[in-house]
Formats: structure tokens, C-alpha cells, sequence
């Protein structure tokens, strides 16, 4: 079966702890992405990576970061500098980036709620 | 940065009724979407239109992009209670990146 997965689909963490969120997709995507949701909210591009060793900041990047030493693992740290940690962080991947005109489908996978204590 | 301004918030309608929402922007998009997105899963991709002015259809879904290609609207008829979810328009941006609407919380009562 071929898609996405985040892993823990949820987690605790205590004030000031940093805590990494997990992505991997056997997809064989170049593309993938880190988004926030919260209450009541659209996404919110937080990292994207459109290769292997390259990512890009978002548009809420502060008191994240991320790597991306394999093709299908997209790991995302949540640190201590984020004023407001709590939220539901969604994972997805493209088969590539695309073109200014051209849109590849962004597949998402399940998501991981981290409640910060 | 760009805002999508997503309309209703919410909507609880009977099953059987035909629901209708839409997306409003500042700003011209290349693309537009529509997205589902179940309670505590990741959104799904139902709908993507690539022309000003395009009427694309799936199943009980229909959605325009708008000819001034700043608003998009979505359409569902004759509801079903599997339709709850939460709905999201989304704009494309250079490159691959998405712009998205807040949602359409979509409650049916059977």
C-alpha cells in the first residue's frame, strides 16, 4: 500500500521540551510539505522540501525546523521557541513541486495532534 | 500574506438538501481546489480546476473557477450524512504551494 504516514497520531509534550514529528511516504514523491491547522483554521505552510538535502522556509517557519536526509522521510521539530505549540500538524507530499502554472496534487497523511502541557 | 475568505463557516442542513459554498480572494490564483477533510484525518483532494471560467463536476460535486479567477464555488447536491466533514477551497501559488480557505464545517441531519 503506498501513501503516507505520521506517526505519533497523537502526543503530549511538557512546556519547553522539543518534540519531533514523524513523515514518511513510500510514494517515491520529490516533494513533501509540513502544514499547522488549528481550531477553526485553514492550513498553514510551516516547511516544504521539494528535493532530497533542500527545504524551504514556509509561511509560519519560526520555532520550527525540519530535514531532509532521505527522499521518503520528512522530519519536522517542534522546539521550545514556538510561543504556541498546540495544534494538529499535517504531513503531504507531491510527486514534484511543479511549474508556476502547472499544480501537482498534494497527498496528506493522518496528521499528528501534539498537545503541549 | 494572501488570505482566502471561505464562506459559511458552518452549515447544518437536512440530508437530501443541496449545499452550496464559495471562496473569495484578494488575489489572482493559477489553480483552485476543493478539499474534504474527515474529523482527525487529512484532507482529500475532490476537485481541482485549472481555467477561469471552468464548471467541473465529480459525482454529487460540482465547482466553478471563477472568471476573475479570485473565487471559486462548490456545490453539493442531495445530501448525504458521509458528506460531513469539513470543506477547503485553496488557491495554488508559484510553484506547488497552497493558499487555503478557513472551512465549511458541513453538518447533515439524516
Amino acid at each position: 500500500d503506498g501513501g503516507i504516514t505520521q506517526s505519533p497520531k497523537y502526543l503530549f509534550r511538557k512546556e519547553g521540551q522539543n518534540v519531533t514529528l514523524s513523515c514518511e511516504q513510500n510514494l517515491n514523491h520529490d516533494a513533501m510539505y509540513w502544514y499547522r491547522q488549528d481550531p477553526g483554521q485553514g492550513l498553514r505552510l510551516i516547511y516544504y522540501s521539494q528535493i532530497v538535502n533542500d527545504f524551504q522556509k514556509g509561511d509560519i517557519a519560526e520555532g520550527y525546523s525540519v530535514s531532509r536526509e532521505k527522499k521518503e522521510s520528512f522530519p519536522l521539530t517542534v522546539t521550545s521557541a514556538q510561543k504556541n505549540p498546540t495544534a494538529f500538524y499535517l504531513c503531504a507530499s507531491s510527486i514534484s513541486f511543479g511549474a508556476v502554472l502547472s499544480y501537482n496534487e498534494q497527498f496528506f497523511g493522518p496528521g499528528t495532534r501534539l498537545t503541549v502541557l | 500574506g494572501q488570505q482566502l475568505n471561505q464562506s459559511p463557516q458552518s452549515m447544518f442542513i437536512q440530508e437530501g438538501e443541496d449545499v452550496s459554498m464559495n471562496c473569495t480572494s484578494s488575489s489572482i490564483f493559477n489553480t483552485w481546489l476543493w478539499y474534504k477533510q474527515d474529523p482527525g484525518e487529512g484532507p482529500v483532494l475532490l476537485i481541482a480546476l485549472y481555467k477561469a471560467g471552468e464548471l467541473t463536476s465529480n459525482g454529487r460535486l460540482t465547482a466553478q473557477f471563477g472568471i476573475t479567477r479570485k473565487d471559486s464555488f462548490l456545490n453539493i447536491s442531495a445530501s448525504i450524512p458521509s458528506d460531513v466533514g469539513i470543506y477547503f477551497c485553496a488557491g495554488q501559488r508559484a510553484g506547488n504551494m497552497l493558499t487555503f480557505g478557513g472551512g465549511t464545517r458541513l453538518m447533515v441531519k439524516p
